[in-house]
């Protein structure tokens, strides 16, 4: 498969153990960020995503919280499975612009 | 499958050339954005259309141009181009005029290399 980034920061896991990943954005004016994930020859699929008046979101095996006096984002993936192994990009929209800004991305690898 | 459509899949052209490549939004969706993702630059905006208008302008080059067409599929077109345009190309889809509150859906892209 192809390489999104060749300097990709990694994260390795075991099956069954919960993931997470990290994301820090600069910008205070952000206020909706999204969470993908992009698995070798494909294009990015929409994990979840939170808006800025909430901390917590939770979807199917996934959480993502927002800490906004930080300006730092996570992903928690649980349970993870070999499924999950794919390079996870964090986006964020400023100021309801028309653009999404995109992270560098996290590789995460799941060991069986 | 995210319901965008990207074609072709693989594009190899020799520099100089000129090359189209072609995105159909999901069922619906009147917002078409265009990104560019190379090794070294991770993804990068290139360009938004709504219903047929241009809204946004990322780091696009001038050698690229793109359109949004009134059955609303768009074309990137790369003209004049440099090894360093090698790159996937993604188009991406959303039902509103903003990208906020509004998840981007992405086709699986078009790998262009320039020999």
């Amino acid at each position: 498969g192809e390489s999104v980034g060749l300097h990709l920061p990694t994260l390795s896991v075991q099956e069954g153990d919960n993931s997470i990943i990290n994301c820090a954005y600069s910008n205070s004016a952000s206020d909706y960020f999204i969470w993908y994930k992009q698995e070798s020859g494909k294009g990015p699929q929409f994990i979840i995503d939170i808006r800025s008046n909430m901390d917590k979101r939770q979807g199917q095996r996934v959480t993502v919280l927002l800490n906004k006096t930080v300006k730092h984002l996570s992903l928690q993936i649980a349970a993870t499975q070999p499924g999950d192994s794919a390079v996870y990009f964090c986006a964020e929209n400023r100021d309801s612009s028309y653009k999404l800004i995109f992270g560098s991305g996290t590789r995460l690898l799941v060991r069986p | 499958d995210s319901g965008v459509t990207q074609t072709p899949k693989h594009l190899i052209t020799a520099t100089g050339q000129r090359v189209t490549l072609r995105c159909s939004p999901r069922s619906g969706d009147l917002s078409v954005y265009w990104y560019q993702q190379s090794l070294d630059q991770g993804l990068q905006f290139l360009i938004q259309y709504y219903n047929g208008e241009e809204r946004a302008k990322g780091n696009i080059l001038e050698r690229f141009s793109a359109q949004q067409f009134p059955d609303l599929h768009s074309e990137l077109n790369l003209s004049s181009l440099e090894l360093g345009d090698s790159a996937l190309y993604f188009c991406a889809s959303s039902g509103g005029l903003s990208s906020y509150n509004s998840p981007l859906h992405f086709g699986n892209g078009t790998r262009l290399t320039v020999t």
